[in-house]
């Protein structure tokens, strides 16, 4: 049972261009949801992170816009550039027995050509 | 430099040879985590600790065991490995509930 879809799998985006990454959740207890940025080789890094309590949050080029009724979350990268060339994945967070539980999306390979 | 660290980060082994994967965070946090990750499927919790001695289970525990004897380290051991362990290891902590969560480089498996 899979509690975080994410679309698309993989994303190809000219650079300049804004790449979105979607998420869908069905917990409504789910209280936070932050997105993770993974480089070959390397271990996922915190990007950017939201409750549920605001619509938007933006961070440089990153935002993610949030829609509680609909259960949606976002992620928008302004003017992409090569450098953004990662897997991302979408996270949503509840606590379970004094665990910050963390359910993760199943990632989308985002390339940005030039 | 604040940091998680894996050992080793490459394994191949055979079925039912006993392994430890080593984990080690240098930032004094209280909890941490051992994921896999398989494609498509994402990052799964397999086990987790809020502090030491305090370990359980997460989403998929089958197979693995872990142990908390001090704050900074946090060893994954698969005591009868088999191929459907064949994945991404990541280990990941946090100082406490509402804390950022840092993972490590990552450690890939391979059962043969």
């Amino acid at each position: 049972q899979q509690q975080v879809k994410q679309s698309p799998q993989s994303l190809i985006v000219q650079k300049g261009g804004i790449s979105i990454i979607n998420c869908a959740y069905e917990n409504t207890a789910f209280d936070y949801f932050p997105w993770y940025q993974q480089f070959p080789g390397k271990g996922p890094a915190l990007l950017i992170a939201i409750r549920p309590d605001v619509s938007e949050k933006k961070e440089g080029r990153f935002t993610i816009s949030f829609n509680k009724s609909a259960k949606q979350f976002s992620l928008h990268i302004m003017d992409s550039q090569p450098g953004d060339s990662a897997t991302y994945f979408c996270a949503a967070s509840m606590l379970v027995f004094g665990n910050e539980k963390l359910t993760f999306g199943t990632g989308t390979r985002l390339t940005i050509i030039p | 430099e604040a940091q998680v660290t894996q050992n080793p980060r490459y394994l191949i082994t055979v079925t039912g040879k006993k392994l430890t994967v080593t984990c080690s965070q240098n930032m004094n946090h209280e909890y941490m985590s051992w994921y896999r990750q398989d494609p498509g499927l994402g990052l799964r919790q397999i086990y987790y600790s809020m502090n030491v001695e305090v370990t359980d289970k997460g989403d998929v525990p089958e197979g693995y065991k872990v142990s908390r004897k001090e704050k900074r380290n946090f060893p994954l051991i698969l005591e009868s490995p088999s191929p459907n362990q064949t994945s991404l290891y990541f280990c990941a902590s946090r100082p406490g509930l509402g804390g950022e969560q840092y993972f490590g480089p990552g450690t890939r498996l391979t059962v043969t």
